[in-house]
């Protein structure tokens, strides 16, 4: 079965720093999606991409967060300033199509010291 | 009222249990119902999709109720690896947004 990757799968940053976190989709898959999970808490939806442009974002993906697919293949996650409450699990889905099922990569860990 | 809501649990039964979830959603429009399986520090895995009609995937049986607004998971004979936490998730009408529920935790014991 088709995966979507994440890289890292660990990532360790210091307040301030910025971070990029990189999924490989499955291919001809065209809806994109960051999620992200606070430990112990829900999964929250962050954005959602659709032909090179952000089709919906969330109250929590503010001036710090962008997305982009830089090369048409890789989907990114680019967060500028990390504060010590980016700590969480981050995972990219993937969509074939409107209304069908999300496929999730493995998620990168962030921490944020 | 929240988008998604789901009773958290935790649902302690016995293996070969049959074991119910409801979840309820608050968008009367929502279109695409799922339910996903999350085990501890990984990411959710889709179960199986909600239709209309209801459907069954061997143990599990999915069905919907459009007019109360609510989608239930059915398990029969629970196995011990079915513990995990159960998590409910339904598109919203503005855009393609797919909502997660906190999750429901099943601990099956022998």
């Amino acid at each position: 079965e088709p995966e979507v990757t994440q890289t890292p799968s660990h990532q360790v940053t210091q307040m301030g720093q910025e971070v990029i976190l990189r999924c490989v989709p499955i291919s001809n898959h065209l809806y994109f999606y960051w999620y992200r999970q606070i430990l112990g808490q829900k999964v929250e939806f962050l954005v959602s991409f659709y032909n090179n442009e952000i089709s919906e974002k969330s109250e929590i993906f503010d001036d710090q967060f962008s997305v982009e697919r830089p090369d048409g293949s890789n989907f990114t996650l680019k967060i500028r300033s990390t504060k010590l409450e980016d700590s969480a699990m981050y995972f990219c889905a993937n969509q074939g199509a409107v209304n069908s099922p999300l496929h999730f990569g493995n998620g990168t860990r962030l921490t944020v010291t | 009222r929240k988008e998604v809501e789901q009773d958290p649990g935790p649902f302690n039964v016995p293996e070969g249990a049959t074991v119910a979830f409801n979840c309820t959603y608050s968008n009367s429009a929502s279109q695409s119902f799922f339910w996903y399986r999350q085990d501890c520090r990984k990411e959710p895995k889709l179960l199986m999709s909600v239709y209309s009609s209801g459907n069954e995937d061997g143990r599990f049986t999915a069905q919907l109720n459009r007019a109360s607004q609510y989608i239930s998971l059915l398990i029969r004979d629970s196995k011990l690896s079915d513990s995990a936490t159960y998590l409910c998730v339904v598109n919203m009408e503005y855009g393609n947004k797919l909502v997660f529920g906190a999750g429901t935790i099943l601990r099956v014991k022998s």
